[in-house]
């Protein structure tokens, strides 16, 4: 079974530009979160989502947004990049009421 | 708030030595504990839980009790090997928000 997949792998942005990244969940996990963490540091939560809906916000500012679409993969985008936004990003996903999530391998971005 | 603090690092240990890492959780009622563990260069894997009070996690040589009374989660092994270098964290899933909050984490070194 395919566990929690994330692309891309790297990328290098420049400061101001926009990126996306994407997660696909595990097989019949509907529960996708993000969780972005800086070097040196544990995963700081940004968002969670169950049913295309956002049910938990982090604290990040508005420049941070997501989605998921109806297959339950989703989508990470970061507008107008600041240095500071350099880091690993995780996607995690779970069974709904489930009390655990995997995480895949993450995105590092590089903003430059 | 919500917070968990680790014992810090980084740690260096012989092959065969025991190990404990110390972490304590701050959290209204009655969260679900975690340790996860990364690899370099890899997202993260969870390597143990424990969802109710005295309850013990174990998995791979390693153990970890859920202490209400002193709200506390120690990571321990008895005879640790190479290949267990790594960045260990300790987490707690917030009921109701489910979110995981992180420690900073513990970096392990295991030299032979």
């Amino acid at each position: 079974d395919a566990g929690v997949t994330q692309s891309p792998t790297h990328l290098i942005k420049t400061r101001g530009q926009h990126v996306t990244l994407r997660c696909s969940p595990i097989s019949g996990h509907k529960s996708v979160s993000w969780y972005q963490q800086v070097l040196g540091q544990g995963p700081q939560f940004i968002f969670q989502y169950y049913e295309k809906e956002e049910r938990g916000r982090g604290n990040f500012p508005d420049r941070f947004s997501a989605r998921q679409f109806p297959n339950y993969s989703s989508e990470l985008n970061v507008n107008a990049l600041l240095l500071g936004d350099s880091a690993l990003y995780l996607c995690a996903s779970s069974l709904v009421g489930a009390r655990g999530y995997t995480f895949g391998s993450g995105t590092r971005l590089t903003v430059v | 708030g919500d917070s968990v603090t680790q014992m810090e690092g980084p740690v260096t240990l012989s092959e065969e030595a025991f190990l404990t890492i110390n972490c304590t959780y701050t959290a209204t009622g009655y969260p679900s504990l975690f340790w996860y563990v990364q690899y370099p260069g890899e997202g993260l894997q969870l390597l143990l839980k424990a969802t109710k009070a005295d309850d013990k996690g174990s998995n791979k040589g390693f153990e970890a009790t859920y202490r209400k009374e002193t709200t506390s989660f120690h990571l321990e092994k008895g005879s640790v090997q190479v290949s267990d270098s790594a960045v260990y964290f300790c987490a707690c899933l917030i009921q109701g928000a489910q979110k995981l909050v992180f420690g900073q984490g513990t970096r392990l070194t295991i030299n032979p």
